[in-house]
This record gives C-alpha cells, sequence and structure tokens, in this order.
C-alpha cells in the first residue's frame, strides 16, 4: 500500500506570507504511461474536503490562483504564495496510482 | 449544480448494523465512479471504498473488508454503504465522494457532500 507522509503537521503562517507543505510517497505516484496520481486538498472547519489540485500541479476550476502543486516521482509540495484568512484549515494531500485511494494525515495551517 | 447527501448516519451499539445512503443531484451516478471516504473525531481522512460506474468492479480499505459494502442504485441516482460487525473504531463522519478517474483528472474525487455521521458506542 502507497504511504504518505506529510510535513510540517502544523503550520502557523503570518497573514499574507508564502507557505509551503510537503507529501512523500513511498513509491512514484507516476505511472510508466506518465499519468501523474497526486491530489491536494483543502478541509476548512467544519466543512468537508474541497479538491484543490490534480495530476500534482493542475489546479481545479474555482481555485485561487494562490495555490499552486509541484513535484515529481515521490516528492509533492502544495504551495500557497500568500496565506489569507480563509485558508485556515488542514491540507491533505492523496494519492490515486491504486484503486485503494490514501490520504497524507494532514497538515494544520493557522494564521500567526 | 451537482451535489451528493448523505443520510443514514445514526449511534449504534459495537455489533450493530448500518445503511448510509448518498443520492446525487445535478449528474447521473451510472457515468462515474463513487467512492466513500470517512473522518474519526479530531482525525484525518480515511478512503472506505470506491466502486466503478456500472458496478463491476469494488475495492475496499482492509479494516472494512468483509463487514462494509458499497453499492449503487442508478434508478435513484444513489449511493450506499451498508456497515455490518460495526466497532467503535469505525466511528466517523462519513462522506460520498464523486470520482474522477480518466486520463484528464487522473483518479481524484471532484465533488464531496456535507457528510453523515456514525456513532458506534455502548
Amino acid at each position: 500500500d502507497v504511504v504518505l507522509i506529510q510535513t510540517p503537521r502544523s503550520l502557523p503562517v503570518t497573514l499574507g506570507q508564502p507557505a509551503s507543505i510537503s507529501c512523500r510517497s513511498s513509491e512514484s505516484l507516476v505511472d510508466s504511461d506518465g499519468n501523474r496520481y497526486l491530489s491536494w486538498f483543502q478541509q476548512r472547519p467544519g466543512q468537508p474536503p474541497r479538491l484543490l489540485i490534480y495530476k500534482i500541479s493542475n489546479r481545479f476550476p474555482g481555485v485561487p490562483d494562490r495555490f499552486s502543486g509541484s513535484g515529481a516521482g515521490t516528492d509533492f509540495t502544495l504551495k500557497i504564495s500568500r496565506v489569507e484568512v480563509e485558508d485556515v484549515g488542514v491540507y491533505y494531500c492523496m494519492q490515486g496510482k491504486q484503486h485503494s485511494n490514501s490520504f497524507g494525515q494532514g497538515t494544520k495551517l493557522e494564521i500567526k | 449544480e451537482a451535489q451528493l447527501e448523505e443520510s443514514g448516519g445514526h449511534l449504534v451499539q459495537p455489533g450493530g448494523s448500518q445503511r448510509l445512503s448518498c443520492v446525487a443531484s445535478g449528474f447521473n451516478i451510472r457515468n462515474y465512479w463513487m467512492t466513500w471516504v470517512r473522518q474519526a473525531p479530531g482525525k484525518g481522512l480515511e478512503w472506505v471504498a470506491n466502486i466503478k460506474g456500472d458496478g463491476s468492479e469494488k475495492y475496499y480499505v482492509d479494516s472494512v473488508k468483509g463487514r462494509f459494502t458499497i453499492s449503487r442504485d442508478d434508478g435513484k441516482n444513489s449511493l450506499f454503504l451498508q456497515m455490518y460487525s460495526l466497532r467503535v473504531e469505525d466511528t466517523a463522519i462519513y462522506y460520498c465522494a464523486r470520482r474522477q478517474f480518466d486520463w484528464y483528472m487522473g483518479n481524484t474525487f471532484d465533488l464531496w457532500g456535507q457528510g453523515t455521521t456514525v456513532t458506534v458506542s455502548s
């Protein structure tokens, strides 16, 4: 089974400053056909998860362009260029290389 | 507008059973894989099960294999999760989600319901 490790687990950020979350996979999430199977989700307090990024770097419609995803192989990053109050919540990476999906443990972003 | 709405979660004793429902609107579930994801109190997200559009393929997390069954009723445009032999550790909010599984989006969940709460306790 694919295991995803996120760091840091807690991320205090000053408003307007950038933020970065890392997700490391136990195996490559790019298959032999070049398909890329890493997504990022945001979960605001009391809300269901929301898709932010799919296939490593593709922003889902409606997601602000301050969110970006990058990475390859087993190392991936979610970046927020300038954190806003509405970005508070928990962020999860998820692998889709297998039919058995799995999530990282989550990173809690808070405002300093 | 595409939406998902779960129902059926409530308090049940250990060893009991429960059936969760998820009604889709704004799209036809027979054209999509669908999934259940759960979240224990104060914990992270855990994928539970996936089902293909025609119901021919189903996948489960190891901890629920043999106890949970995912199914769908295209006539009702609904997804279900039948849960047996419930354990305290199954206590969670259960979310249904639409799975995009294609070349364009890879393998991800693009639409989520608000969730329904299952509590397993004596």
